[in-house]
């Protein structure tokens, strides 16, 4: 049972170039989230979707874009990557049947030069 | 608003001593509060979770936190440290959606 998976676990960036973070789950979750961890700030949220076909913005979502493609993947888009966007980007699912707790993937860790 | 502070950003404790991370929570309505470990270059693991109920909740490995109300206080405690438990542990609250997560202590064990 693979969970969430992340695509990639590393990547490294120039200053304006852009990227998409992938994020699939096989656990038939309804919500999806990305959150961004920086040190001593803990987990911030950038965006989630509480269902297929419904996204909302969180705490910190400027710079960023996402699309729910379809009930399994959530992607994560910086359209023109600058150096504060250089961060551990979490995805994580939900469902609330099952008790609000989240399952996270296993973490993007992105440098932006 | 919900709102979670951890009073630690780091604890240090010697190994087979007991521990306790402090997590305060703010919140206007019903809350639902969790305890996450995070391992070195891993994702978050769920520890355990109040939903309702019985406050004294029991999670993975040894782990336990009450719930208070009053003090509107989630603190995690184990009787007993092992080395493996060094992790950064996050405190978070939540609704029927998002969750909102504190800043994470950092628990290290020292032989």
């Amino acid at each position: 049972n693979a969970g969430v998976t992340q695509t990639p676990k590393f990547q490294v960036l120039k200053t304006g170039q852009s990227m998409t973070l992938q994020c699939a789950q096989d656990m038939n979750h309804n919500s999806m989230y990305w959150y961004r961890q920086d040190p001593g700030m803990g987990l911030r949220l950038i965006y989630y979707s509480a269902s297929e076909g419904t996204t909302d913005k969180g705490e910190v979502p400027n710079g960023y874009n996402v699309s729910r493609l379809n009930k399994r993947e959530f992607s994560l888009r910086l359209e023109s990557a600058a150096p504060s966007q250089t961060s551990v980007y979490f995805c994580a699912s939900s469902e609330a049947r099952k008790g609000y707790g989240y399952t996270f993937g296993s973490g993007t860790r992105l440098t932006v030069v | 608003a919900q709102s979670v502070t951890q009073l630690d950003s780091q604890v240090p404790v010697f190994e087979e001593a007991p521990v306790e991370l402090r997590c305060n929570y703010s919140s206007s309505v019903s809350v639902y509060l969790f305890w996450y470990v995070q391992y070195p270059n891993q994702g978050l693991q769920l520890l355990l979770k109040y939903l309702s109920g019985s406050t004294l909740v029991k999670g993975i490995n040894g782990f336990e936190a009450e719930f208070n109300k009053s003090q509107t206080s989630f603190h995690l405690r184990k009787p007993s440290v092992h080395i493996s438990d060094t992790a950064e542990y996050f405190c978070a609250v939540g609704g029927a959606q998002k969750l909102v997560f504190g800043q994470g202590t950092r628990l290290t064990i020292n032989p």
